[in-house]
C-alpha cells in the first residue's frame, strides 16, 4: 500500500518559472490537502479539496492554484515562482473529517533561486 | 497572535527521561487535540489524538488536554533514542466547505534523546 505519493522529492526553480507539484492517494480518501513548512511557522494550510471537482483556499493560497479532476490526485500549481516560495510542500489526505488520521507524503523541498 | 503557540525548542535530554511538550491554545473552536511525530526528511504522522478534556495513554506515550486553560500536553517516559523527532500538536476546528474540519498546527518542538 503505497499511502500517499509526491514527486518531485527535490525541485530547483528559478524566479519565474512554473511547475506542478504531483501527490496521488490510493486510500480512497475524500479530503486532500497541500501544507507548506516553515522554519518557525509549523504547517500551513495552501489549498484542500473535499472530493472530485471542490477545492478551496487555505490560509496562505496567493501563487498557488489547484484542481482534483479524480479522487486520487491534486496536484499544486506554481504559477510564477518567488523565493518566498522556497520551503517544503507536504501533501495530505484522510477520510471524511480532520478529526481523522491525516496522511503525509514525504514532502517536497522546493527551492526557488 | 498565532492559534496555536509551541515552544520550538530544541529540547535534548538524556535515555530513560520523561519527556513534557506542550502546546497552548488561543481558540475555544478547537474540537480535536493530536499530536504527530515527524522525523528527518520525513513528512508528519499521527501519534495520538483526543476529543475531550483529560488524558489518554498510549504506551510510554500520554496526551493530557485541559480545555479551561486552552492547554494540551505530551508525555513520553522512559523516552528512547528512537523518540528523537519533532512534534507536532494539531487541533481542528470546523472549515467552511461540507464540514470539513481543519487541521492548525504548532511550530513543532525538535527534540533529541541521548544514549
Amino acid at each position: 500500500n503505497a499511502g500517499v505519493t509526491q514527486t518531485p522529492k527535490f525541485q530547483v526553480l528559478k524566479t519565474g518559472q512554473s511547475m506542478t507539484l504531483q501527490c496521488a492517494q490510493d486510500m480512497n480518501h475524500e479530503y486532500m490537502s497541500w501544507y507548506r513548512q516553515d522554519p518557525g511557522m509549523g504547517l500551513r494550510l495552501i489549498h484542500y479539496s473535499v472530493g472530485a471537482g471542490i477545492t478551496d483556499q487555505g490560509e496562505v493560497p496567493n501563487g498557488y492554484n489547484v484542481s482534483r479532476s479524480t479522487t486520487e490526485d491534486f496536484p499544486l500549481r506554481l504559477l510564477s515562482a518567488a523565493p518566498s516560495q522556497t520551503s517544503v510542500y507536504f501533501c495530505a489526505s484522510s477520510y471524511w473529517g480532520w478529526s481523522t488520521e491525516a496522511f503525509f507524503g514525504q514532502g517536497t523541498r522546493l527551492t526557488v533561486v | 497572535q498565532k492559534e496555536v503557540e509551541q515552544d520550538p525548542g530544541p529540547l535534548s535530554v538524556p535515555e530513560g527521561a520523561i519527556v513534557s511538550l506542550n502546546c497552548t491554545y488561543s481558540n475555544s473552536a478547537f474540537q480535536y487535540f493530536m499530536w504527530y511525530r515527524q522525523y528527518s526528511r520525513k513528512g508528519p504522522e499521527l501519534l495520538m489524538y483526543t476529543y475531550s478534556s483529560g488524558n489518554k495513554e498510549d504506551g510510554r506515550f500520554t496526551a493530557q488536554v485541559d480545555k479551561s486553560s486552552k492547554y494540551i500536553s505530551l508525555f513520553i517516559r522512559d523516552s528512547q533514542p528512537s523518540d528523537s523527532a519533532t512534534y507536532l500538536c494539531a487541533m481542528s476546528r470546523e472549515y467552511l466547505i461540507q464540514g470539513a474540519q481543519k487541521l492548525v498546527f504548532g511550530q513543532g518542538t525538535r527534540l533529541t534523546i541521548n544514549p
